[in-house]
């Protein structure tokens, strides 16, 4: 089976730093994402991790540990605009590629 | 960046009665098209993937009688709602991707939202 973890809930504050925890137990590992998802859209590409390490994009980062079946986003200088829902997401070894996406977390982030 | 479109944005009809919805992407051929649902305050669960052409791959527990799939061309791809009901309503979101993309990223299409009265 497919199981990929998340923490439901966080806050924080504007210009703070938050990291967003993700945890998986998938059939395969061929890559994992993390998206971003404001309320009644669609969500957004933020990072894409096939590799044991961190990727640095601006001010979102985003780290991958293929042994422990963990990574996280990490969100410098908050942003209120950054208030919303980050969806990590795990193609697992099988074909046409389908994305199997984690429970979601709910930032707030407040003045 | 890749564009994929939806069309309704939403939707609201009787019990009882089908729905279309239809997901296109604008500027790329997409080879495979991928359908998700997503309830209030939950995250995706895919329902099917569908490759051009072929028949969709559906996702254990989604009836593919229900959810009728079709991606007659590398532009278009759309997913009919039958005899929907109350339980249907949903936020469903679709994406396509192609060879060749970094990543092999999934593009989405702004979801559309169905009401089913």
């Amino acid at each position: 089976g497919q199981n990929i973890d998340q923490p439901t809930e966080m806050t924080a504050t504007e210009g703070a730093i938050v990291q967003i925890n993700c945890t998986y137990q998938t059939s395969g590992f061929n890559g994992l994402f993390w998206y971003q998802q404001h309320a009644g859209e669609a969500p957004t590409f933020l990072s894409y991790n096939v590799l044991d390490g961190l990727e640095e994009k601006g001010r979102f980062s985003s780290f991958l540990s293929r042994s422990k079946g963990y990574s996280y986003l990490l969100l410098k200088e908050l942003q209120m605009k950054d208030s919303a829902s980050y969806l990590c997401a795990v193609r697992p070894n099988t074909g046409f590629q389908k994305l199997v996406f984690g429970t979601g977390t709910r930032l707030l982030v407040s003045p | 960046g890749a564009v994929v479109s939806q069309h309704p944005s939403w939707v609201i009809c009787k019990s009882g009665t089908s729905v279309k919805i239809e997901c296109r992407s604008l500027d790329f051929q997409a080879t495979t098209m991928f359908w998700y649902r997503q309830f209030p305050k939950q995250s995706l669960m895919l329902m099917a993937t569908s490759n051009e052409g072929s028949k969709a791959t559906y996702e254990q527990g989604v009836e593919k009688d229900k959810f009728l799939i079709n991606h007659a061309s590398l532009t278009l791809s759309t997913l009919t709602v039958t005899s929907a009901h109350p339980e249907d309503s949903s936020f469903y979101i679709c994406s396509a991707t192609t060879s060749g993309i970094s990543y092999n990223e999934q593009f989405f299409g702004p979801g559309t939202r169905l009401t089913v009265l």
